[in-house]
């Protein structure tokens, strides 16, 4: 069975301070990988989508950045926090050419 | 670009009651669309997914697609108080770049026993 895990469950962090979220993906190779971010109140936004090793493609720019180190790995990062990054980031996996999208249980960043 | 809206904001029911949740989309070539459930800062759980008119059930949930109104509903059936969450409209388009799913803000859906 595939299963997909986030670290951290939450942060608080400082405005400036660096961050790094990352995304494991067991049971399954190859899948396409998925950035989403929920401000508090808002919709749910496509930041990053990846369909394989080395590549990550941006779809919303918040001062964020993508890698995928391992085929069943997907890192979010910035080297300064915003206020405006609070909120709750969810990854996701797919199978190619299918729209189903299978999320993660998500992370919640607070940025004082 | 696509403009996904949710009515109502929020819903009460009572225990047993059906629950109707409405979703209007804007980009009438979009031919995906997917119901997820959101408890209060978890992970989304997919519930039922429609990519052509007419109904589609999953157990007590039941999608009902209307593309030339460029509306899809939602219908819980005998509702339990473990159905109080927040109920995600999602809409894409096949092939469409990053298979992007553009979002409604969500229905708050309240159980009471």
């Amino acid at each position: 069975a595939q299963t997909i895990h986030q670290w951290p469950v939450a942060e608080i962090k400082a405005v400036g301070s660096p961050l790094s979220l990352g995304c494991t993906i067991k049971g399954k190779s190859s899948p396409n990988l998925y950035w989403y971010w929920q401000a508090t109140g808002g919709t749910l936004q496509q930041l990053f989508y990846s369909i394989t090793v080395g590549q990550v493609e941006s779809v919303v720019q918040l001062n964020l950045s993508a890698s995928r180190p391992k085929d069943d790995q997907f890192i979010l990062s910035t080297e300064k926090l915003l206020l405006s990054h609070s909120g709750f980031y969810l990854c996701a996996w797919s199978l190619v050419g299918d729209g189903q999208l299978y999320f993660g249980e998500g992370s919640k960043l607070t940025v004082l | 670009q696509q403009k996904v809206q949710q009515s109502p904001e929020s819903l009460t029911v009572s225990e047993g009651a059906m629950a109707s949740l409405n979703c209007t989309f804007s980009d009438g070539t979009s031919n995906n669309f997917r119901w997820y459930r959101q408890h209060s800062a978890k992970g989304l759980e997919v519930l039922v997914s429609i990519f052509s008119d007419g109904e589609k059930e999953e157990g007590r949930f039941t999608a009902h697609l209307n593309r030339a109104n460029l509306h899809v509903s939602l219908h819980i059936r005998e509702p339990q108080p473990s159905d109080s969450a927040v109920y995600l409209c999602a809409v894409s388009r096949t092939n469409s770049a990053g298979n992007k799913l553009t979002f409604g803000i969500g229905t708050r859906v309240l159980v009471r026993p």
